[in-house]
């Protein structure tokens, strides 16, 4: 998966608990995405970062929160995990620099009960 | 809002026939791409097509762009039950700096390919 991968890769948690998801790349690529899959809705795009401390929000940010400190990972933080927050979540890099195709990571399984 | 919308939502084909898959979008693209979704596993890139592209081919793939209509296809000719997967068109916006880097995802096609 193009030097990418995602942890943990499933969870189980309780609403109210705070949760991060790490995504770690090998690749040295500008761009991080975090994003959620629910049925009926595709990929949406929560957060993305532009490079190091630089972050931007995406179509569905409310109750997310992320962070870049080094290139290669990005958190996705729940502050207070909810029901709704139940979902498959991946995360994409690309290059940038011309380059627009991104690569996913195998994705993690939250559950939040 | 999805930017993207995938017509049909499923398809189910017999193997050696071809699978097309259209794709219809809003506003103004820099490219369109599509990527494929094996069950339970991260989408995979398959191809990118550019605004200023009318048709491209890669392998089996053959994709158009028509942004007169704003919408694009996907034919995969002589399917394979490997080609068993839901795929997804995804769509650049036209601007500039670093926006243009998000991705807009459509809602994706299952398509089933019978042995």
């Amino acid at each position: 998966d193009a030097g990418i991968t995602q942890s943990p890769r499933h969870k189980v948690t309780e609403t109210g608990t705070p949760v991060t998801l790490r995504c770690h790349q090998t690749e040295n690529h500008r761009y991080m995405y975090w994003y959620r899959q629910d049925p009926g809705h595709g990929l949406r795009l929560i957060h993305y970062s532009y490079g190091v401390k630089d972050t931007d929000k995406g179509e569905v940010s409310d109750g997310y929160s992320v962070s870049r400190s080094k290139t290669e990972d990005f958190l996705l933080t729940l502050e207070s995990a909810t029901s709704s927050q139940t979902s498959v979540y991946f995360c994409a890099i690309s290059p940038g620099q011309g380059v627009y195709e991104q690569y996913f990571g195998p994705g993690t399984r939250l559950t939040v009960t | 809002s999805q930017q993207g919308e995938e017509d049909p939502q499923a398809l189910s084909i017999q193997e050696g026939e071809n699978a097309t898959m259209n794709c219809s979008y809003k506003t103004s693209i820099n490219n369109l791409q599509w990527y494929r979704q094996n069950s339970g596993r991260g989408l995979v890139h398959l191809i990118l097509i550019r605004s200023n592209e009318r048709e491209k081919h890669s392998g089996r793939l053959r994709v158009t762009l028509d942004t007169s209509k704003k919408s694009s296809s996907l034919l995969i000719t002589a399917s394979r039950a490997a080609d068993t997967a839901s795929y997804f068109c995804a769509t650049a916006p036209l601007i500039s700096g670093g926006s243009n880097y998000k991705l807009t995802f459509g809602k994706g096609t299952l398509l089933t390919v019978n042995p």
